[in-house]
């Protein structure tokens, strides 16, 4: 059964940083395409970005509103993928949830972490 | 980045079916055969229900199946139960870019 789980959600003030971290087990962690999902409170589901296996090239891509502010990495050595976000503004206080991802689907979830950004 | 077209909310009564449309543009729903549907209960995370526009995941109820015709993907659930009810998304690949649709939230009476 495949697993993963977020942390490093915070209370931040805007224009501060954080790093959410995504750990999974139960499966072939560095053979994964990864992604992550955000949903501010009350609202929908809104996709923030992927990143394929470092065997087919480790590319990443992110969503138009957090372009040059969010980056996603990983590390296979600790089955665990990163976003770091830089520049945090109001709208980006959400609920991050990490997911599988592959053939434009979202297999397996986290259970998600929470981002308050605010003064 | 405009999100998919959804219904914000339909009922139904137990036995009863449904159908849930998300409407978007030849750029994502129409251009790949990419669209996939969640289930979500308050407070939770979602669960894949459909995906590749009508593939169901092992585990997944033959009462949900989905199509595609041209930029509109359906999800219909038949014989409603009262454990249906939910919030339901759809989501389409658009080219190193994934849209999800607003939501619909499904009360089963």
């Amino acid at each position: 059964e495949v697993e993963l789980e977020e942390s490093g959600g915070a209370l931040v003030e805007p224009g501060g940083s954080l790093r959410l971290s995504c750990v999974g087990s139960g499966l072939v962690f560095s053979q994964a395409w990864l992604s992550w999902v955000r949903q501010a409170p009350g609202k929908g589901l809104e996709w923030v970005g992927r990143i394929q296996p470092n065997t087919e090239g480790g590319t990443t891509d992110v969503a138009a509103p957090v372009k040059g502010r969010f980056t996603i990495s990983r590390d296979d050595s600790k089955s665990t993928m990163y976003l770091q976000m830089n520049s945090l503004t109001v709208e980006d206080t959400a609920v991050y949830y990490c997911a599988t991802y592959g053939s434009g689907s979202f297999f397996d979830w986290g259970q998600g972490t929470l981002v308050t950004v605010s003064s | 980045q405009s999100a998919l077209t959804q219904i914000a909310s339909v009922s139904g009564s137990p036995g009863q079916s449904i159908t849930i449309s998300c409407t978007g543009t030849s750029s994502d729903v129409g251009g790949y055969n990419f669209v996939s549907w969640y289930k979500q209960h308050p407070g939770k995370a979602p669960k894949l229900m459909i995906s590749e526009v009508n593939k169901r995941p092992s585990g997944i109820s033959n009462r949900f199946s989905a199509s595609k015709s041209g930029n509109t993907a359906s999800l219909t659930i038949s014989g409603l139960q009262a454990e249906d009810e939910a919030d339901y998304y759809c989501c389409s690949y658009a080219g190193r870019r994934l849209v999800f649709g607003g939501g619909t939230k499904l009360t089963v009476l």
